[in-house]
């Protein structure tokens, strides 16, 4: 199961565009990366994603190099709202023990 | 609406007592989970259940017991042995092989505390 490496935390300013890499060096062939977004005292949610190259939903970008050994999570002018903390994981769905590293914790200042 | 119910959101527990947290999903996924989560920290995995009937420890099943009777229903019991019960509880489900994918469904979660 591939681990992750996140930076412990990140400060930017309201309408910003922030980006957040994460590392996963032993990521497998069959593994997808996937963002989820958590506010205090509630359950993570899912942001996106991507397996490959590029992927944008309503909310987020994600980008992804050919060696896969890293991905960014973009996230478009961002607001306080997106003040939250940030984690990147790797599996697939033979995965059943997700990990879960300690996130990035993103402090969006007006 | 299809989604993933926890109960109850705050507990208190006195010392050698135990509790059962609640956990039920409407989303027809295999798998479900039961997550730790200490203050500044990431979750950790208590229980995982792939199928009805069967679920296996996760890295810090000790004091904890679970129960997976039905497929919507995956029930986390704190018993008397966790000695330090206190933390945020999250419960999780997934599609599981159904789809490539690790989009993983979570509940709002417990907050237990030891009085």
């Amino acid at each position: 199961l591939a681990k992750t490496t996140q930076p412990i935390s990140m400060d930017s300013y309201e309408g910003q565009e922030v980006n957040i890499t994460c590392s996963h060096n032993n990521i497998a062939t069959n593994d997808y990366i996937t963002w989820y977004q958590q506010f205090p005292s509630q359950g993570p949610r899912f942001i996106i994603q991507g397996y490959k190259t590029k992927v944008t939903n309503e909310v987020a970008s994600l980008f992804i190099p050919a060696d896969r050994k890293s991905s960014t999570l973009s996230l478009p002018r961002v607001s306080l709202s997106d003040t939250a903390v940030y984690y990147c994981l790797v599996g697939d769905d033979s995965n059943y023990q997700l990990i879960w590293g300690a996130g990035t914790k993103l402090i969006i200042k007006p | 609406d299809g989604g993933i119910t926890q109960s109850p959101k705050y507990l208190f527990r006195k010392e050698g007592q135990n509790v059962t947290l609640s956990c039920e999903q409407n989303l027809n996924h295999d798998a479900m989970y039961w997550y730790r989560q200490d203050p500044g920290q990431g979750l950790r995995l208590i229980y995982y259940s792939q199928i009805v009937n069967d679920f296996q420890k996760g890295d810090i099943a000790e004091g904890y017991s679970v129960s997976r009777e039905k497929k919507e229903s995956f029930p986390l019991t704190v018993t008397s042995a966790q000695k330090n019960p206190t933390a945020f509880y999250l419960c999780a489900s997934r599609l599981g092989s159904q789809g490539r994918s690790t989009e993983a469904f979570f509940g709002q979660g417990t907050r237990l505390t030891v009085v």
